[in-house]
């Protein structure tokens, strides 16, 4: 069964770390198009991260500089390393893959969730 | 402020068809394809459309993706109540290089 579940969120303050993994199963993370996608309470949906390829990235204008995207290809497991964190963090962080319509950012395969919320 | 630009609502009866529009730019819907989501309350996005008309497996054929230019449109035929959801309409930007999505459309069954 492909499935991605994620972990990892959790309360941190203003100024501080947390990093965000994503553990696939059913494909390999490595071959696909990977995603960090986030929600903030009442808004729509922001493409904050992609990996590609040989390691290719983007990072949304808001998050360049503060968080890394990477793969642990043992693990089969996608991460978000989110430092610098700002109140306007505060999401649910959703990650992508698409092994199915293998479509760069056509994510057909979502994890549950996590929830980062930034606040002192 | 999304570069694609959906209206925020929309409705419907049950059986009937609805549209949704997704209009952007020479930068990102009239030189990439475009993808389609569907959110139901509380739980993660759904593939719904993508390269501006492919639905993939598992997908009613009444949803469909249309392009046309600068816009496109996701239409939704036979309304039922389970559609009531957010969609929101992706495309790859070719000035940020990267992917978008519009602001969303909240779907409502009357």
């Amino acid at each position: 069964e492909v499935q991605l579940v994620e972990s990892g969120g959790g309360l941190v303050q203003p100024g501080g770390s947390l990093r965000l993994s994503c553990a696939a199963s059913g494909f390999t993370v490595s071959s696909n198009y990977m995603s960090w996608v986030r929600q903030a309470p009442g808004k729509g949906l922001e493409w904050v991260s992609l990996i590609y390829g040989g390691g290719n990235t983007y990072y949304a204008d808001s998050v360049k500089g503060r968080f890394t995207i990477s793969r642990d290809n043992s693990k089969n497991t996608l991460y978000l390393q989110v430092n610098r964190l700002r109140t306007e963090d505060t999401a649910v962080y959703y990650c992508g893959g698409s092994p199915r319509v293998l479509h760069l950012y056509g994510m057909d395969v979502w994890g549950q969730g996590t929830t980062v919320t930034v606040s002192s | 402020q999304s570069v694609l630009t959906q209206p925020p609502s929309a409705s419907g009866t049950p059986g009937q068809r609805v549209t949704i529009s997704c209009s952007g730019g020479n930068s990102n819907i009239r030189s990439n394809t475009v993808n389609w989501y569907q959110q139901l309350p509380g739980t993660a996005p759904k593939l719904l459309i993508y390269t501006d008309n492919q639905r993939p497996s598992g997908v009613p054929d009444r949803f469909s993706g249309s392009k046309s230019g600068t816009s496109a449109s996701l239409g939704i035929s036979g309304l039922q109540s389970e559609d009531e959801a957010d969609y929101y309409c992706a495309a790859w930007d070719d000035s940020l290089n990267g992917p978008v999505f519009g602001g969303g459309t909240k779907l409502t069954v009357l």
